[in-house]
């Protein structure tokens, strides 16, 4: 079964709308970390944020804001006034107490954002 | 600077050759990590390994293989067993200390099988 899922294959927007992109988990374990990642056209993955299970608040980085969700095993990414930088395909992760040096990863959403 | 370094970033590959990827990271993580990445797929873990010496088959392992002589070092062969070699390969470390289980990623190898 996939741990995660990104239902949002491709999405396109024009400059300086707001887009969010949908993370869905699955996990029996009651400790667990949740990740964002961009990768840009160069190809490396950068790391965006990590949080833990017992803590729900939702975070704000600038543009950038995450919406954790126990309740329904969410937690998604909304990109604010969005910029033609942010252009790239974005992965959710997920590590389990049982091995947090494993990370299952979704399959990605590409993010286009056109001027 | 600490990170890591996979290197070629381009290889490509005649059917029926074995190849090798270098993944060295510098950044003293004991973990270490091999995805491949294709098109609409997201990343599917090859091996990995938590200390040296050591590692584990992920979702994709066959055709492949690993070593981990060393701490920094974690290199990936693609062998002929391989049918589908062609993909985008990253390699990735992390430790249970510092930076919390945090992944770090490579900037990524491209086999084209020619």
């Amino acid at each position: 079964a996939q741990k995660v899922t990104q239902a949002q294959t491709e999405i396109s927007v024009v400059e300086k709308e707001d887009v969010t992109l949908d993370c869905v988990y699955e996990t029996r374990d009651t400790t667990y970390y949740l990740f964002w990642y961009k990768q840009p056209p160069s190809g490396e993955l950068v790391f965006l944020i990590r949080r833990n299970s017992f803590d729900e608040q939702n975070e704000i980085s600038g543009r950038y804001s995450w919406n954790f969700q126990k309740s329904t095993s969410s937690f998604n990414f909304t990109i604010t006034a969005s910029q033609v930088v942010d252009s790239a395909v974005y992965f959710c992760a997920l590590s389990e107490a049982d091995n947090f040096n494993k990370f299952y990863f979704g399959s990605g959403t590409k993010l286009n954002v056109k001027p | 600077d600490g990170g890591i370094t996979q290197s070629p970033k381009y290889l490509f590959r005649k059917e029926g050759q074995n190849v090798t990827l270098s993944c060295e990271q510098n950044l003293n993580h004991d973990a270490m990590y091999w995805y491949r990445q294709d098109p609409g797929q997201g990343l599917r873990l090859i091996y990995y390994s938590q200390i040296v010496n050591d590692f584990q088959k992920g979702d994709i392992a066959e055709g492949y293989s690993v070593s981990r002589e060393k701490k920094e070092s974690f290199p990936l062969t693609v062998t002929s067993a391989q049918k589908n070699p062609t993909a985008f390969y990253l390699c990735a470390s992390s430790n249970k200390q510092g930076q919390r289980y945090r992944a770090f990623f490579g900037q990524g190898t491209r086999l084209t099988v020619v």
